[in-house]
């Protein structure tokens, strides 16, 4: 069963702009990641942000979680062409049986 | 850096053949899990692995089997493999800890079954 749901879909903006994507879960989890996948290849982790957290930054990202909502959101700002790639947020509930959403396919023209 | 190779990045098998697909991972890192990748269906959780010789079924384990005998080795097995089977593979290892971590993948196996 898929605990994360990433929206929108997909998304197209221009070099220079700020990405948002966001992602719903299920039940109560212990920490929600997000990783990057570029076409074709396996997925990188970008950013970890644990239940007693609100918000965390890594250079251009800054990922906010909202466990009343059971929602986060990830920002990418001055998003590049290299950016381009799809996104997935990932929840664990202490398990270490991480459950990936659908993801949001971004698409940052130059 | 941690590294985890899956055998082959593409593979074309026919209905009804015992496929392999290998994963190893170079860390020593306790769990390690196989997922498959459909569009629109995200990753689904096929099997996963807490130490050598331990596994347990995931979301979508009806059609795979897999083998755990060394800890940096974990495989996923089509018995006999269908066209609904064709799909993009893809391992991943974590480590064991007190803190919450990161899931290490590997490049993906993109399977076509014809």
């Amino acid at each position: 069963s898929q605990q994360g749901e990433e929206d929108p879909q997909a998304l197209s903006i221009q070099e220079g702009e700020n990405a948002t994507m966001n992602c719903s879960y299920k039940t109560s989890i212990n920490n929600l990641q997000w990783y990057r996948q570029n076409s074709g290849r396996g997925l990188v982790h970008l950013i970890l942000i644990r239940s007693n957290e609100r918000e965390k930054h890594s250079g251009r990202l800054r990922v906010t979680l909202d466990t009343s909502k059971k929602s986060s959101s990830l920002l990418i700002t001055a998003s590049r062409a290299a950016d381009t790639a799809s996104y997935f947020c990932a929840t664990d509930k202490g398990t270490y049986k991480y459950i990936f959403g659908t993801g949001t396919r971004l698409k940052v023209l130059a | 850096d941690v590294k985890v190779t899956q055998s082959s990045r593409y593979l074309v098998k026919r209905t009804g053949e015992k496929v392999f697909l290998e994963c190893v991972q170079d860390m020593d890192h306790e769990n390690m899990f196989w997922y498959r990748q459909d569009p629109g269906l995200g990753l689904r959780l096929i099997y996963f692995s807490y130490d050598v010789k331990m596994k347990e079924k995931g979301d979508i384990p009806e059609g795979y089997s897999v083998s755990r005998e060394k800890k940096e080795r974990f495989s996923l097995i089509l018995e006999s493999a269908s066209t609904n089977q064709t799909s993009m593979y893809l391992c991943a290892s974590i480590p064991r800890g007190l803190e919450n971590t990161e899931a290490f993948f590997g490049q993906g196996t993109r399977l076509t079954v014809v």
